[in-house]
């Protein structure tokens, strides 16, 4: 079975600088996809960003971007000039796209502080 | 508001009642799922519903929980003889066609069994 392995339970950085949080994964399959979600206190959760494991090329949302390293099976996220907006549970979620299972498996989460 | 909604945000119960939560996905969305969240863990997968068809369940969803989703539309998620155990937060979500789609998700509702 998969699992996903966040080390960092909790991180924090100034406003404006930048800030790297670690997930790595362990699974048999090649065919998959990694998400990184956040969840703001007392708010839903929502999609930062999203890796197919066949892309060599690391994916980038704005200030968003992920290191993907599928033989280390790393998948870390680094959010560039943070912002206090920022601030929130980050969860690494992993997907196996083969058919079947559906369900995301996800890591324990990253408590992300952002200082003014 | 054309997000996933669930009712309600917060239920307390005692301690063998039973409890019903409802999930309104997305309209488009032919997948629904739903997951588990205890207190400084992440969400952990329960089943999920193609259309009105549930297609894989959870170990961890033992024989007290029961989902339903009708007419492949809203899903009911119904947890008989509550325990203390089952407090936590039960989040849906929504999804279209293909696997590379994201998961919408919900506010969730937390469950407080006493």
């Amino acid at each position: 079975a998969q699992t996903v392995t966040q080390s960092q339970p909790e991180m924090s950085v100034q406003e404006a600088e930048t800030v790297t949080l670690s997930c790595t994964y362990d699974t048999s399959e090649s065919d998959y996809y990694l998400f990184w979600y956040k969840q703001p206190p007392s708010r839903q959760m929502i999609l930062v960003i999203r890796q197919e494991a066949y892309k060599q090329q690391n994916a980038t949302e704005n200030r968003f971007s992920v290191n993907f390293q599928k033989a280390a099976k790393s998948f870390s996220l680094k959010i560039s000039d943070s912002q206090l907006g920022d601030a929130a549970m980050y969860f690494c979620a992993y997907l196996y796209s083969g058919g079947g299972a559906d369900g995301l498996t996800f890591g324990k989460g990253t408590h992300l502080i952002i200082q003014p | 508001d054309t997000g996933v909604s669930q009712d309600p945000r917060h239920k307390i119960t005692k301690r063998g009642q039973n409890v019903t939560f409802r999930c309104d996905p997305i309209s488009e969305h032919n997948r629904l799922y739903w997951y588990r969240q205890t207190l400084g863990q992440g969400p952990e997968f329960l089943t999920y519903f193609q259309n009105e068809a549930q297609l894989e369940k959870s170990r961890l969803l033992s024989d007290r929980f029961s989902a339903e989703r009708p007419k492949g539309s809203f899903s009911t998620l119904e947890i008989q003889r509550t325990e203390q155990g089952d407090s936590a937060m039960y989040l849906c979500a929504s999804k279209g066609q293909g696997w590379a789609n994201e998961q919408f998700f919900g506010p969730g509702t937390r469950l407080t069994v006493l």
